[in-house]
């Protein structure tokens, strides 16, 4: 059983919605991430949190927001997409201690915009 | 710079054969290169990693071959098993950046 936990697997939503993807670690990792999948595509860095600190955001266009209310939950608010946004939106966490840490990933929300 | 070009995209290998997935790099701050293992409807999970200061890892089946002066680094998996079959990532960081960076991921097929 995975040690993060993705709300909701599956999202449908229109251009002009606004929706929220949720991400929770149960690991005690201290760093959580968002990253975006597409096909054949390399994973892409979105936000990087630690210690609840925003610490890297990877020129991310501002329909998405991310939020993170303490070290175990993380948010990602999504408003006025694209259909160019749809993919599978993965949530990662680790140990904020260099860069060694593995990173924990979840199952991710797939996401598709009409 | 902060660039990982991977290859093959796509990969069919009969079951005992050899896999073997590339990757190359042009920052040479990098100092940690770990390989991501996913399986269809799962996130990736680590398999592997190595840093500079050695040529080769080799976990089980899985060996990593590291080349510092060309900047490559590559995963071969012996042996190859059907339940081998996912998408194999590379990546990539250095010393005071947490995030990795992504190589596109090999598709592998491992034939029975």
């Amino acid at each position: 059983e995975t040690g993060v936990t993705q709300t909701p697997r599956h999202l449908v939503m229109g251009m002009t919605n606004k929706k929220s993807l949720k991400c929770e670690q149960h690991l005690g990792h201290n760093a959580m991430y968002w990253y975006k999948q597409s096909a054949k595509k390399p994973l892409e860095l979105m936000f990087v949190y630690s210690l609840e600190e925003r610490v890297e955001n990877n020129s991310v266009p501002s329909r998405f927001s991310p939020e993170c209310p303490n070290s175990s939950h993380l948010f990602l608010h999504l408003h006025t997409l694209q259909p160019e946004d749809s993919a599978l939106y993965l949530c990662a966490s680790s140990l904020s201690s260099g860069n060694t840490g593995e990173l924990f990933f979840g199952e991710g929300s797939r996401l598709t915009v009409l | 710079q902060q660039q990982v070009k991977q290859s093959p995209q796509s990969l069919i290998v009969q079951k005992g054969g050899i896999s073997i997935i590339n990757c190359a790099y042009e920052n040479t701050a990098f100092d940690y290169f770990p390989w991501y293992q996913q399986f269809p409807g799962k996130g990736p999970a680590l398999l592997i990693a190595i840093r500079p200061d050695v040529s080769e890892k080799k976990e089980g089946r899985f060996t990593i071959s590291f080349n510092k002066s060309a900047k490559q680094f590559s995963l071969h998996i012996m042996d190859s098993q059907p339940g081998d079959s996912a998408t194999y990532f590379c990546a990539a960081s250095y010393t005071g950046r947490r995030a990795l960076t992504f190589g596109s991921g090999t598709r592998l097929q491992v034939q029975p």
